[in-house]
């Protein structure tokens, strides 16, 4: 138990529905991420927020919508995906930038597949 | 960031020290070595990070070698359940993002 949580853990989609993946940390940090990982690809950061604002978007596609109401959640929406979108993906958090940013905890991931 | 250059895949027999090697030969001065693992299915786990000193904690040791463009992480008496992929990666401390960037790590693999 890394302290950060990601529901559901397995998704399948088809490419006209819409869902959400939701992460939940419970380490009182204030910085959180998204990651894609790929098969046979590194892991990607897709998005990250600080204090609920996004400082990163790394040339993400539109048909992926992150939200982050509060330091403790964050979503991210999905709607009319591709099948190459079918992926691991992942949410981390860690504290503010400035302190320590790079020790990042993740969670457990959600694995995509879309049909 | 400086790029890091990792060994594919190492074996290790279980109850030995392992060894992983990591060269950051275009390392600048402010930046930190940092090590991951990713056990198969399961997100990555921070292990340890250094800037110029060995460091040690309860799950290893980071030595960085003087002139800062090699370093190794040192799993002291590894187990079965240290099989995974491990990453090392170059930061610059103090950015404002957190940017992590994953390379393709090695593969240790923990025999019996």
């Amino acid at each position: 138990e890394t302290g950060v949580t990601q529901t559901p853990r397995h998704l399948v989609m088809g490419m006209t529905n819409k869902k959400s993946l939701k992460c939940e940390q419970h380490l009182g940090h204030n910085a959180m991420y998204w990651y894609k990982q790929s098969a046979k690809k590194p892991l990607e950061l897709m998005f990250v927020y600080n204090f609920k604002e996004q400082t990163e978007n790394n040339s993400v596609p539109s048909r992926f919508s992150p939200e982050c109401p509060n330091s403790s959640h964050l979503f991210l929406h999905l709607h009319t995906l591709q099948p190459e979108d079918s992926a691991l993906y992942l949410c981390a958090s860690s504290h503010v930038p400035g302190t320590d940013p790079y020790e990042q905890y993740f969670g457990p991931g959600t694995r995509l597949t879309v049909t | 960031d400086a790029k890091t250059t990792q060994p594919t895949s190492m074996d290790c027999a279980e109850g030995r020290a392992a060894n992983l090697p990591c060269n950051h030969s275009t390392i600048s001065g402010n930046e930190y070595v940092y090590w991951y693992r990713q056990i198969h299915s399961q997100g990555p786990q921070y292990i340890i990070h250094g800037l110029k000193n060995n460091e040690t904690n309860e799950m290893a040791s980071l030595i960085i070698t003087e002139d800062r463009k090699s370093s190794t992480l040192i799993l002291p008496h590894a187990t079965l359940r240290d099989t995974a992929v491990y990453y090392c990666i170059v930061i610059t401390g103090g950015t404002s993002y957190g940017k992590l960037t994953f390379g393709q790590g090695t593969i240790l693999t923990v025999h019996p």
